[in-house]
């Protein structure tokens, strides 16, 4: 089956840097790719719909300034939390959805655990 | 909009026995329905998925799940749990034509040996 990847699966990082999350699907081509976040026993929220070669659209509440992506190909988006600061920590999780067939379905990374010092 | 609604919390079950966790939905229109697995600090894997077709639909691991569009139901089941069953399932729904899924809050099952 299809496969998403995510690295790193765990950062740690201080309070005001930048971290950048890559998202790439290994065997397929995906023009929308997602970005969720997920707190602990928590469902995942979605913050950003990424689109290849044109601007992400973000859910209301999710800052577009603070969380950047990037989709510059078919097989790789990114996404950069900018400023991090402790309330950032959780576990991030993206998807792509193979649009060479008509399943719909969307297929997950491992996920990123972001901790912010 | 969409929405789901997955009412338990926790399922706990003893190994052997029946598991289902419920979920029911809520969308405008011809609904396409999904159950993922959640494992500790891992991604979502995909169990199974309704988009058309016969209401019941099977999947990995020995899970089935019923589509039940009068009672917007689309509950998951396996006729016999194994403790490595023991996860978080989330319940999702996405709407024809819309890429966005909605995601139910998340059932822990706890399959006891």
């Amino acid at each position: 089956g299809a496969v998403v990847s995510q690295h790193p699966s765990r950062v740690i990082c201080k309070s005001g840097t930048s971290v950048k999350i890559e998202c790439r699907s290994l065997d397929f081509q995906a023009t929308t790719m997602f970005w969720y976040r997920q707190f602990p026993k928590q469902s995942l929220m979605l913050m950003a719909t990424s689109n290849e070669g044109s601007k992400a659209t973000y859910e209301q509440g999710v800052e577009k300034d603070k969380f950047l992506i990037n989709h510059a190909s078919l097989t790789l988006s990114t996404l950069t939390v900018t400023s991090a600061h402790p309330e950032d920590s959780s576990f991030y999780i993206c998807s792509a959805r193979d649009e060479t067939g008509l399943s719909y379905e969307q297929y997950f990374g491992p996920g990123t655990r972001l901790t912010v010092t | 909009a969409q929405s789901v609604a997955q009412p338990e919390d926790q399922v706990n079950v003893a190994e052997g026995n029946p598991l289902t966790v419920k979920c029911t939905y809520s969308v405008s229109g011809n609904p396409y329905l999904f159950w993922y697995v959640q494992y500790p600090n891992r991604g979502l894997q995909f169990l199974l998925k309704y988009i058309t077709g016969d209401n019941l639909v099977k999947g990995s691991y020995g899970f089935e799940a019923e589509f039940n569009k009068s009672q917007t139901s689309f509950h998951l089941k396996k006729p016999s749990a194994l403790v490595s069953d023991s996860a978080l399932y989330f319940c999702a729904v996405a709407l024809y034509g819309n890429n966005r899924l909605a995601f139910g809050k998340g059932n822990q099952v706890v399959v006891i040996p």
